[in-house]
């Protein structure tokens, strides 16, 4: 069965640096999300991605956050330079073209700023 | 804006029993989708189920039922048979189905242990 997948699983960074958190979507789908989850907190969506643009973004994607498309396989989010609270998950998501479909998580990436 | 409300931060049941996990929801939109997740310690999120709000029937999918309730807007999550690897976070989810916007919005979850 087709499966979202996200490297890595675990980052830890320093504040500061820029990381780069890495998703490969299901390869039919056409709509890429980033969410993060605060430990203990309700899933946050941060961006959406769809024909090779960002299509809506939340109040907590600055301008710190960049997301990319870099070939035909990949989906990346970008941290420009982090800070301890951008400690959290972060999951990738895809979906098909249908408004029923629903949207595939990959496995998290936990992101640790020190 | 749409608004999810779970009010049970942690549930717990007996193995074998049924167990309602409680979602309400708040929208002007007549066409909605409802969404259940299931998040275990190891983190993922699991889709289970999904109820679109013109959905004539109530959607099952093997021992998770959503008892789509639409005049009070509630979409509780039904898991009959609770087994050990149903303890986890259960997250339910709304997405706007009209004005081009797909993203969903989620509730706070309830933690559900399932006791042997």
């Amino acid at each position: 069965e087709p499966e979202v997948t996200q490297t890595p699983s675990h980052q830890v960074t320093q504040m500061g640096q820029e990381v780069i958190l890495r998703c490969v979507p299901i390869s039919n789908h056409l709509y890429f999300y980033w969410y993060r989850q605060i430990l203990g907190q309700k899933v946050e969506f941060l961006v959406s991605f769809y024909n090779n643009e960002i299509s809506e973004k939340s109040e907590i994607f600055d301008d710190q956050f960049s997301v990319e498309r870099p070939d035909g396989s990949n989906f990346t989010l970008k941290i420009r330079s982090t800070k301890l609270e951008d400690s959290a998950m972060y999951f990738c998501a895809s979906r098909g073209s249908q408004v029923r479909d629903e949207q595939f998580f990959g496995p998290g990436t936990r992101l640790t700023v020190l | 804006a749409q608004k999810i409300t779970q009010t049970q931060p942690g549930m717990f049941v007996q193995e074998k029993e049924a167990v309602t996990l409680d979602c309400t929801y708040d929208t002007s939109d007549p066409s909605y989708g409802l969404f259940w997740y299931k998040q275990p310690s190891s983190g993922e999120m699991i889709f289970l189920i999904y109820q679109g709000s013109y959905d004539q029937q109530n959607a099952t999918e093997g021992r998770y039922s959503l008892n789509f309730q639409k005049a009070r807007k509630s979409a509780n999550l039904v898991i009959s048979a609770s087994q050990l690897g149903d303890s986890a976070m259960y997250f339910c989810a709304m997405r706007l189905a009209s004005g081009g916007s797909y993203i969903p919005t989620f509730g706070r979850g309830t933690s559900l242990i399932v006791h042997p």
